[in-house]
């Protein structure tokens, strides 16, 4: 069993629809991240929260918005998705952002499965 | 971006051991990483090593580690049906920083 809890598992939205993800752990880890992965193909980072600060936008469009209420809790909002959105959306989170060399390995969930018609 | 590559599929024997590769890019990463994942579930890491290491065993995995080549392998031994997954590396792209670079992946099938 993950740590990392993501809920919906699974999410079927229109092109007009307005739908969040929701992210969560109890580790009391201080950094959580939004990865896309499509289909057949590598996770690719979207953001990164450090102490629920956005610190890495990785150019991604506006019709994804993140949101870090508490140490905890993360959330993407979606907004006026397209078709080519379609993706596996994994949540992790890590004790830190490391610095100085320290490991801080990624603990992923089981990701949402966004379906977008 | 930078590709981090690795061989897409991979067919062992019940028993027998395998070896996956990744090929990576960035010769400033910290660590380098091993995630497995199960179909329709996340990444679980399983094993990681420091760059300034050659080697580092835990159980059935065996990291090796040429950062000359910047080359990568995945040592599972006695390969059990329950190792079939995607296995993917990941470089932590300019050192430290958590934002991993994943591998593409390779598919790893265990034949009973």
């Amino acid at each position: 069993d993950t740590e990392v809890t993501q809920t919906p598992k699974h999410l079927v939205m229109g092109m007009t629809n307005k739908k969040s993800l929701k992210c969560e752990q109890h580790m009391g880890h201080r950094a959580m991240y939004w990865y896309k992965q499509k289909a057949k193909k590598p996770p690719e980072l979207m953001f990164v929260y450090s102490y629920e600060k956005l610190s890495i936008n990785e150019s991604v469009p506006s019709r994804f918005s993140p949101e870090c209420p508490n140490s905890s809790l993360l959330n993407l909002h979606l907004h006026a998705l397209q078709p080519e959105d379609s993706a596996l959306y994994l949540c992790a989170s890590s004790p830190t952002v490391p610095t100085g060399g320290v490991i801080s390995p990624l603990h992923f969930g089981n990701g949402t499965r966004l379906t977008v018609t | 971006g930078e590709d981090v590559e690795q061989s897409l599929f991979l067919s062992v024997r019940e028993g027998d051991s395998s070896v996956i590769n990744c090929t990576y890019t960035d010769s400033s990463s910290t660590y380098l990483y091993w995630y497995k994942q199960e179909p329709g579930a996340g990444l679980q890491l399983l094993t990681y090593i420091f760059s300034n290491m050659d080697m580092t065993q835990d159980q059935r995995l065996t990291v090796l580690l040429n950062k000359k080549d910047k080359h990568l392998s995945l040592r599972i031994a006695d390969t059990q049906t329950g190792d079939s997954a995607i296995y993917f590396c990941a470089e932590d792209y300019g050192g430290a920083t958590n934002k991993l670079i994943f591998g593409t992946g390779t598919l790893l099938a265990v034949q009973p």
